[in-house]
């Protein structure tokens, strides 16, 4: 089955600083790579996904590279700021499958 | 812009008694799903549902669970005697179609479940 990891655990930046977090699965057959955000006592929600057919894609201070060969994938928060702290889950999904696979989580947090 | 929603948020009950989780997923919306969120644990699949029947499920769904679209607009899940290891949030989820590439999932709120 797929496996997905997520690494670091606990990220801590400086306020403007990047961020960088890094997935790894293990299905060569995966396609779908959401990111999600999670604040305290809030749901998850997508803040970038990205497709295998591409390689990186960016909305504003939020990036995500995929390396299909290496089967990882990557969020990049530039510029961070405090509203960014949060719990951040990656997770990946099977061609042909609906079934998302999530990561343990990455809690960032931005230190003003 | 329209939300999955979930019923109640949190929900304490005793060990073998039944519980049901209820959702409204968002309206155009034709895939449904349950995940759960053990405390401090990853977020696992449990089930995936489409055209009133389950399209897959994990290994964590059981003969315990069960779901159903009882009308137009809700999604439930059935926990016919919870055990202490029940206790986690549940999500519920729900995407537009099944494209080519898997669609956006969008979660809702989650129900806090303590079983006793």
């Amino acid at each position: 089955g797929e496996n997905v990891e997520q690494h670091p655990s606990t990220l801590s930046v400086q306020e403007g600083d990047s961020a960088v977090i890094k997935c790894t699965y293990s299905d060569s057959a995966s396609n779908y790579f959401p990111w999600y955000k999670q604040e305290l006592g809030k749901r998850p929600q997508l803040i970038i996904d990205i497709r295998s057919n591409v390689g990186e894609k960016k909305d504003q201070r939020i990036a995500v590279t995929l390396n299909k060969t290496a089967k990882h994938f990557s969020l990049h928060i530039t510029e961070t700021q405090p509203e960014d702290s949060a719990v951040y889950f990656c997770a990946a999904s099977i061609r042909g499958n609906n079934r998302l696979a999530f990561g343990k989580g990455n809690q960032v947090v931005v230190i003003p | 812009e329209p939300e999955v929603t979930q019923t109640p948020s949190h929900q304490v009950t005793q060990m073998g008694q039944e519980v049901i989780l209820r959702c409204v997923p968002i309206s155009n919306h034709l895939y449904f799903y349950w995940y759960r969120q053990i405390l401090g644990q990853k977020v696992e699949f449990l089930v995936s549902f489409y055209n009133n029947e389950i399209s897959e499920k994990s290994e964590i769904f059981d003969d315990q669970f069960s779901v159903e679209r009882p009308d137009g607009s809700n999604f439930t899940l059935k926990i016919r005697s919870t055990k202490l290891e029940d206790s986690a949030m549940y999500f519920c989820a729900s995407s537009e179609n099944l494209g080519p590439a898997t669609e956006t999932q969008y979660f809702g709120p989650g129900t806090r479940l303590l079983v006793l």
